[in-house]
Formats: C-alpha cells, sequence, structure tokens
C-alpha cells in the first residue's frame, strides 16, 4: 500500500498569511494526487487534481506543485473562507487509494 | 450540472446491515468509476472500495473485505454501498465520490450503528 504523510496535522495563520502543506508519497504516484477542502458538516471539495491542476471554479490563491513522491499545497494569502481541513489523495496505485492525514488550518 | 445524490440517514443495530444509494446526473454514469469513502466523527477521510459502472467490476479496501458490497442499476445511474455486520465503530458519514477525474462527491450519509 501507498502511505501518503501529510505535513503538518494543524496550523494556526492569520488572513492574508501564505500557508503551505505538504504530503509525501511512500513510492512514487506520478502526479496522481489531488487536493481536497472539507469543511465542518459538509463533504470534501476538490481544489487541485493532477498534481498541479486548479479545479475549475477554484479560486487562484490555491495551487499545487509536485511530482513523484513530494507534493505541496499553496494558499498565497489566506482568506476568512479558507479556515477548514485540507487532505491529499493519491489515486496512482490502489487498492487501496490513500488519503493524507489532513491538516487543519485554523485562525490565530 | 455534475450531481451525487445520497440516500437519507440511517440508524441500524448492531449486526444489522445498511444500505446506502447515490443516484449520479448530469454526466454519462457509465464514463466513471465511483468510489465509497467515510468518515467517521472527528476522524479522517477513509477509503472503502471502487465499483466500475459499466460493468460492475468492484475492489474493496482489505478491511472491508467480506463485509461490503457494492453494486449498481445502470437504469437508474445509481450505485450502492451495502455494509454488513455493523458494529459502533462503523458509525460514520458515508460518501460515493468520483475520485479520478471529475473530483463530484456526494452530500454523504450518516450511518449511526447503536443498539
Amino acid at each position: 500500500d501507498i502511505q501518503m504523510t501529510q505535513s503538518p496535522s494543524s496550523l494556526s495563520a492569520s488572513v492574508g498569511d501564505r500557508v503551505t502543506i505538504t504530503c509525501r508519497a511512500s513510492q512514487g504516484i506520478r502526479n496522481d494526487l489531488g487536493w481536497y477542502q472539507q469543511k465542518p458538516g459538509k463533504a470534501p471539495k476538490r481544489l487541485i487534481y493532477a498534481a498541479s491542476s486548479l479545479q475549475s471554479g477554484v479560486p487562484s490563491r490555491f495551487s499545487g506543485s509536485g511530482s513523484g513522491t513530494e507534493f505541496t499545497l499553496t494558499i498565497s494569502s489566506l482568506q476568512p473562507e479558507d479556515f477548514a481541513t485540507y487532505y491529499c489523495l493519491q489515486h496512482n496505485s490502489y487498492p487501496p487509494l490513500t488519503f493524507g492525514g489532513g491538516t487543519k488550518v485554523e485562525i490565530k | 450540472q455534475v450531481q451525487l445524490v445520497q440516500s437519507g440517514a440511517e440508524v441500524k443495530k448492531p449486526g444489522a446491515s445498511v444500505k446506502v444509494s447515490c443516484k449520479a446526473s448530469g454526466y454519462t454514469f457509465t464514463s466513471y468509476y465511483m468510489h465509497w469513502v467515510r468518515q467517521a466523527p472527528g476522524q479522517g477521510l477513509e477509503w472503502m472500495g471502487i465499483i466500475n459502472p459499466s460493468g460492475g467490476s468492484t475492489s474493496y479496501a482489505q478491511k472491508f473485505q467480506g463485509r461490503v458490497t457494492m453494486t449498481r442499476d445502470t437504469s437508474t445511474s445509481t450505485v450502492y454501498m451495502e455494509l454488513s455486520s455493523l458494529r459502533s465503530e462503523d458509525t460514520a458519514v458515508y460518501y460515493c465520490a468520483e475520485l479520478e477525474i471529475l473530483g463530484y462527491w456526494g452530500q454523504g450519509t450518516l450511518v449511526t450503528v447503536s443498539s
């Protein structure tokens, strides 16, 4: 199974801050990775697909990078509506598909 | 627009089974695999398995082998996930989702297992 190690598990940031979240895969997954945002009581929403492609309708302050085993989600200027939990997901090799453990972004 | 609409919340007793439905619209149902993911209260996301709506083939996470069955009805563009021998640890929100191409999720179905 491919393990996805996501860090940090939580972070505190202020509106306007630049935020970076990382996922590391236990083996190479090419660019078969997505980033999801989840708010309390809601289904996850995909922000990034194929590691660096912005989902339609998602603000351009979100960006993704990486390939192989190291991936990054960056929020260039954190907005109030961005406080949420973020997950990465690899779909290169399954079963099983594997999610990162999540990063909770909180208000400082 | 793409929509995945799931069935409503369920309360089940330990040992029972639950069957959750997910009706797809806004795209060609047989073109994309459907996944099931669950989330226990306060926990992360856990992948359960996948079904190919075209041929009906399935693949399940080892943790759920023998307890989960995923099926589909192409006439109604609906996929189903049945989980048997329920225990309290199965209390969770269950989601259907197209995870590889479209990136769409259903709204979730809360399944509560309690005596």
